[in-house]
Formats: structure tokens, sequence, C-alpha cells
């Protein structure tokens, strides 16, 4: 399968605690985006990569949260101090901007529950 | 504010006819507009995309229109089918990196 994976899927852990995501983009794409899912909503932007480079930033997004590229491969989104307002699906997506329609494939999700 | 929205209720027809979605946006200026289809647990999938120069696009059984004046885009699907029961997301593309989704709008389609 070459798309976009994502792990864990699915991801319970205690308030307070640090939580670690995974995404692999498809290889050849350069661009890599990070989504917050919540039920009933559409998914909204969290971060964005071209390559290694961090090049946007939601403002919404807290200094509990931050994420890497290295390499410009695979990319991590990390949560530190998890709140019970951080239960959500967080979705990846990478995309190459050959594509005259700058879709982007996304991911299956990682889902986390905090308790 | 700026803001997107789209059909909060769900809509439901019957199969065979065409399914007539609601995009409509605020204090944005898009050069672009995006829409996807979600799947319970599942990732957005990409549909199609139309450019703010464009009045009207199509695949297969899909139509986008968009309309700048007002800014609204209609996404039609006709000769609908149970399997195209899902939630649909417009997306907006401002230009930069970024692309803005709304809400969502939930299609059953009963055969």
């Amino acid at each position: 399968d070459t798309g976009v994976s994502q792990n864990p899927r699915h991801k319970i852990t205690k308030r307070g605690q640090n939580v670690t995501f995974r995404c692999d983009p498809i290889s050849e794409h350069n661009r890599l985006y990070w989504y917050r899912q919540t039920l009933g909503q559409g998914p909204e932007f969290l971060t964005y990569f071209q390559n290694e480079a961090q090049l946007e930033k939601s403002r919404l997004l807290s200094d509990r949260f931050s994420a890497e590229r290295p390499k410009g491969s695979f990319s991590t989104l990390e949560i530190q101090r998890t709140e019970q307002g951080d239960s959500a699906m967080y979705l990846c997506a990478s995309s190459y901007p050959g594509t005259g329609d700058n879709e982007q494939f996304f991911g299956p999700g990682t889902r986390l529950t905090v308790l | 504010s700026q803001k997107i929205e789209q059909n909060s209720e769900a809509l439901n027809i019957q199969e065979g006819k065409t399914a007539t979605l609601t995009c409509n946006y605020t204090n944005y200026s898009p050069a672009y507009l995006q829409w996807y289809r979600q799947d319970p647990g599942r990732g957005p999938v990409f549909l199609l995309l139309i450019r703010e120069n464009e009045k009207e696009k199509r695949k297969e059984r899909l139509k986008v229109t968009f309309d700048t004046t007002l800014k609204q885009s209609l996404f039609h699907i006709t000769a609908s089918q149970p399997a195209d029961s899902a939630t649909y997301l417009c997306a907006l593309g401002t230009g930069g990196f970024k692309t803005i989704f709304g809400a969502g709008t939930r299609l059953f389609v009963k055969a």
C-alpha cells in the first residue's frame, strides 16, 4: 500500500501524559499537513511542512503541540501534558505540487482519547 | 469573521435522484475550492477542485459550480446510489498553504 500511513491508529492516555503520533506520507510528496477533527466538524488545520521546513502553524495551536519532519520524510506530532479537550482524530495529509488540483491525500488518522 | 457553512442537516434522497449540497463562505477570497468525501472512521478523499475563474466542472456523475459573487459552491451527484452515502466536505484554498474545511454535510441515499 503506497498511501499515507499513520501510527498508532488509536491512543488512549491519561490527562497530563505526553503522546506522539507518526505520519508516513506518500514517498514523492514534499508537502505534509496535520489536521485535527472532532465529531461533526471538518478537519482543522494545525501545521504544514514543505520538505523539512515547517512553514505554517495554526494560531490555535498551543505551545503543548509540536511537530517535526526530519529529513523531509516522515513527520511526528507530539502533544505534551494532554488535556481532555485534546481528544480528537488527528489526520495527516500529503500532496505534491505537480498535481494541478492541489489534491491532498489523507491517512486514516490517529484517534486520541484523553481520560 | 471568516466562515464556511455547509448544510448542517443531513440530506436524505432516493436512489436515482440528484443530490445537491451547498457550501457558502464569508470573508474569504479563495483561489480555489475543493470537495472531499469522508466515510466514517476514515480520512477524507479528494473529489474535485474548481478554481476562482471557473464556473463549473464535471467528473463522471459529479458536478461542481462556483459563484464568487454569491460566495457559494454547489456540489451535485446525479443518478445517486446508496454507495454515495457519506459526508461531503468543502474546502477553500486561499492561495497559500492552508486549506480551510467546512463541517461537512451527511448524505444518505436510500435504495
